[in-house]
């Protein structure tokens, strides 16, 4: 089945840093990837939606400019979390789409910034 | 600054009796759903989906029932385990949203022993 690899898992920063999340197709070409976050015991929240090789089109509210992501092939986005906060810290998840399958998740990346 | 957000409802099951999970959506445009499962510090897991083709969907212990005339979507699990505990989410696909979900407020299912 299809397979998303998210990566890393856990990370933590010192606030000001950038910190950036890679979301990787292992095994189908994602033509569309999401990127969400999710806070405690709430549900996930889409920032932004991307294609591979155009610009990212980022929900209301979501800053582009802090949020910066890549889709640079078919198998690889990443999502770079610029000069980063405290209230950045959260539950980032990426979910990959491609031709021939649904919806798959990646397992998650735990931001905490300090 | 501390976020403010709303607590998951909650559902307290038995193991080995059945777990019933309720969605509500507002879309009427919404021809897709899914349900997924959610464990601590892990991604949406798929579950089960259906289309608004459909009305009931089986798979291995799970059902899903959608009720298009009240928008409404469940989760039947059945003789539910421990391993069942998790939060669940439903999410749903409209058309003309460029294909992204939308996800229900989530489930907590605790399986007591």
């Amino acid at each position: 089945g299809a397979v998303v690899s998210q990566h890393p898992s856990r990370v933590i920063c010192k606030s000001g840093t950038s910190v950036k999340i890679e979301c990787r197709s292992l095994d189908f070409q994602a033509t569309t990837m999401f990127w969400y976050r999710q806070f405690p015991k709430q549900s996930l929240m889409l920032m932004a939606t991307s294609n591979e090789g155009s610009k990212a089109t980022y929900e209301q509210g979501v800053e582009k400019d802090k949020f910066l992501i890549n889709h640079a092939s078919l198998t690889l986005s990443t999502l770079t979390v610029t000069s980063a906060h405290p209230e950045d810290s959260s539950f980032y998840i990426c979910s990959a789409r491609g031709q021939s399958y649904g919806y798959t998740f990646g397992s998650g990346t735990r931001l905490t910034v300090v | 600054g501390e976020s403010v957000g709303l607590h998951l409802p909650t559902l307290s099951v038995q193991e080995g009796d059945n777990s019933i999970i309720n969605c509500a959506y507002s879309n009427s445009a919404s021809d897709y759903f899914i349900w997924y499962k959610q464990e601590s510090g892990k991604g949406p897991q798929f579950i089960i989906d259906i289309r608004s083709n459909m009305d009931k969907r089986q798979g291995q212990r799970v059902t899903v029932l959608l009720n298009k005339t009240v928008k409404h979507l469940s989760l039947q699990i059945a003789a539910t385990q421990p391993g069942d505990s998790a939060v669940y989410f439903c999410a749903e696909n409209s058309l003309g949203s460029a294909r992204q979900l939308t996800f229900g407020s989530g489930t907590q299912l605790t399986v007591l022993p």
